[in-house]
């Protein structure tokens, strides 16, 4: 069954570096997104994108974070100067329609 | 307004029994409420979901009740299994408008053999 791929599952950084979290969506899925799960809570939307453009993003996603898909296949968070409460799971989904999403196994950031 | 209540935040099964798990919501504009599965290490899993236009829906050992009145919804698991013990997550989005997805809080649901 094909799944969503996000690499790295673990990453650690020091606060202010730029990271940059990886996805494969399913392919032929034409809407893609972020969410981030901080410890402990609930799951939090931060972006969607589609036909090549932001189509929405919460008010958790600042100018310091961007996404890009730059060959067709992947789909990337980039948070450019990482804070301490950036610290959480972020996961990428995508979705043939709007609605029936399906989630990768997420990649836990860490920000000492 | 965008907050979907989830409750109970933890819950204990025998094998056997019938977990329930239940989400309110006060954005009347929601009209799509899916239930997502989660197992430790993965993402969220579509378990099952449903629409304000019926006030039931089954599928296998799983079923949604909607209270359109109420603004409530729940997840109704017969006969839990060990396998079921996992975090469930209610959501709600509305079509044609916002397309993100408001989760609860979630309810980790141990099932004891």
């Amino acid at each position: 069954e094909p799944e969503v791929t996000q690499t790295p599952s673990h990453q650690v950084t020091q606060m202010g570096q730029e990271v940059i979290l990886r996805c494969v969506p399913i392919s032929n899925h034409l809407y893609f997104y972020w969410y981030r799960q901080i410890l402990g809570q609930k799951v939090e939307f931060l972006v969607s994108f589609y036909n090549n453009e932001i189509s929405e993003k919460s008010e958790i996603f600042d100018d310091q974070f961007s996404v890009e898909r730059p060959d067709g296949s992947n789909f990337t968070l980039k948070i450019r100067s990482t804070k301490l409460e950036d610290s959480a799971m972020y996961f990428c989904a995508s979705s043939p329609f709007r609605e029936k999403l399906f989630f990768g196994s997420g990649t836990q950031l860490s920000v000492l | 307004q965008q907050q979907v209540k989830q409750s109970p935040q933890s819950l204990i099964v025998q094998k056997g029994g019938i977990s329930i798990i239940n989400c309110a919501y006060e954005n009347t504009a929601f009209d799509y409420f899916p239930w997502y599965q989660q197992f430790p290490g993965k993402g969220p899993a579509l378990l099952i979901a449903i629409r304000p236009d019926v006030s039931e829906k089954k599928e296998g050992r799983f079923t949604i009740s909607f209270n359109k009145s109420a603004k409530q919804f729940s997840l109704h698991i017969m006969d839990s299994q060990p396998g079921d013990s996992a975090t469930y997550f209610c959501a709600a989005s509305m079509e044609g408008g916002s397309e993100k997805l408001v989760f609860g809080k979630g309810t980790k649901l141990t099932v004891n053999p």
